[in-house]
This record gives structure tokens, C-alpha cells and sequence, in this order.
């Protein structure tokens, strides 16, 4: 069957970083995602990774690791704002997203 | 960037009615829009996948009579909850994807349906 794995819940403080682990067996892959998600709310894209290594966009990092069927989100300087969950999602041999979770990230002062 | 809206936001009815959810791409052709259920602290569960001019695709468990799927242009997909129960209150959530940026899904602001 198809799995992504991510913890459940993960708190940070402020001006910290955090880590997201995610780690996936689907069939086939075409690409991970990481998307944000505010309670109520529709996600909202992050990052995209379809080839090893660690992109970065500003306060957010995504790293993959293909062999390893590993990613994750990296937070840095987090902000009050960022407590939200975040979605892993990787895109099979389909081009179907199979969907985590979520991590439910809860930042403290 | 592109923009998906949905309507309504939020809609309440009564058991046995039918509602329907409108999705609309706004700045770009959707070749593919996808709709998803959530419910509270769940993630994400896809129920059907459509394109425009042809059939959508359900996922497995999903009533395709119960969850009407229109998809009859490049900016508008249609979800009708039919005979609609208190157990199918959630939050609909569309995605669409454009025709030319393969890997990006574009998500709208979801619709909260409540059944009483």
C-alpha cells in the first residue's frame, strides 16, 4: 500500500527552528509536496521537490532524499504565524497525491 | 498567482436536500480539478478527480451518485451533495491544476457544509 508518515504534533518557540520529518512508500514518485495548512482554512503551497537535495525559499527549506523515500520542511526564525499544520503529500506513478497527515505545529512564546 | 475561488464559503441545509459547490480558476485554464473532504483534524481525503469535457474519476468508497461531478468548462467544476446527511458535513476543498505548470496544485478557500 501507499504511506506518508509525518509526526502528528510537533511545539517550537519563537525565533527557534523545526524540523518536519516525512518519509513515504508509494508507488512510483513524481515529485513531494509540502503544503500549509491554517485551522479552517484551504492549504497553501510551500515547496516542491522532485530531485535530492534542499531547496530554500526564504524562512522555508524542503529537502528529499529519493533512496531513502525521506523529506523534511525546515523552519527557521519561526514566527507566531507559522503555528499551522503541514501537509506532506507525494505525487505517485499515477500523478496522484497521496496525502500525510499533517503535522500540527504549535509555536510558543 | 493563480486563484481558485469557491462558493459558497459556508452553507448550512437540512437532511435530504442538495447543495451544490461551485470552483472556478480564475486567472488560468484548469485542465484537472481535484475535490477533496476534510474532516476536523483529519487531513485531506481526494474524492474524485475531473477533466474537463469527460467523466470525473471517483476514488474508491466515494458514491458518484451521491456526489455529483460537473466539469463542463476550463474554469468551472461543479460538486452536488445530494440527499445530503449529517454525516457529510465537512469541508469541501477544491484544487485545480494548470494546464502548463504540471506539478502545482492551486487550492480554493474551501466550503464548510453543515447538515441539520
Amino acid at each position: 500500500g501507499q504511506n506518508i508518515d509525518q509526526p502528528t504534533e510537533m511545539t517550537a518557540t519563537e525565533g527557534a527552528i523545526v524540523q518536519i520529518n516525512c518519509t513515504y512508500q508509494t508507488s512510483g514518485f513524481n515529485g513531494l509536496f509540502w503544503y500549509q495548512q491554517h485551522a479552517g482554512e484551504a492549504p497553501t503551497f510551500l515547496s516542491y521537490n522532485v530531485l535530492d537535495g534542499l531547496e530554500e525559499k526564504g524562512r522555508f527549506s524542503s529537502f528529499l532524499s529519493r533512496s531513502k523515500g525521506y523529506s523534511y520542511l525546515l523552519l527557521k526564525e519561526l514566527q507566531m504565524k507559522d503555528s499551522a499544520s503541514y501537509l506532506c503529500a507525494v505525487r505517485d506513478s499515477n500523478y496522484q497525491l497521496i496525502w500525510g497527515a499533517g503535522t500540527k505545529l504549535i509555536i510558543k512564546p | 498567482g493563480a486563484v481558485v475561488s469557491q462558493h459558497p464559503s459556508r452553507v448550512i441545509c437540512k437532511s435530504g436536500t442538495s447543495v451544490k459547490i461551485e470552483c472556478r480558476s480564475l486567472d488560468f485554464q484548469a485542465t484537472t480539478m481535484f475535490w477533496y473532504r476534510q474532516f476536523p483534524k483529519q487531513s485531506l481525503m481526494l474524492m474524485a478527480t475531473s477533466n474537463e469535457g469527460s467523466k470525473a474519476t471517483y476514488e474508491q468508497g466515494v458514491e458518484k451518485d451521491k456526489f455529483l461531478i460537473n466539469h463542463a468548462s476550463l474554469t468551472l467544476s461543479t460538486l452536488t451533495v445530494t440527499s445530503a446527511h449529517p454525516e457529510d458535513s465537512s469541508f469541501y476543498i477544491c484544487s485545480a491544476r494548470d494546464g502548463r505548470a504540471d506539478y502545482e496544485q492551486y487550492f480554493g478557500p474551501g466550503t464548510r457544509l453543515t447538515v441539520t
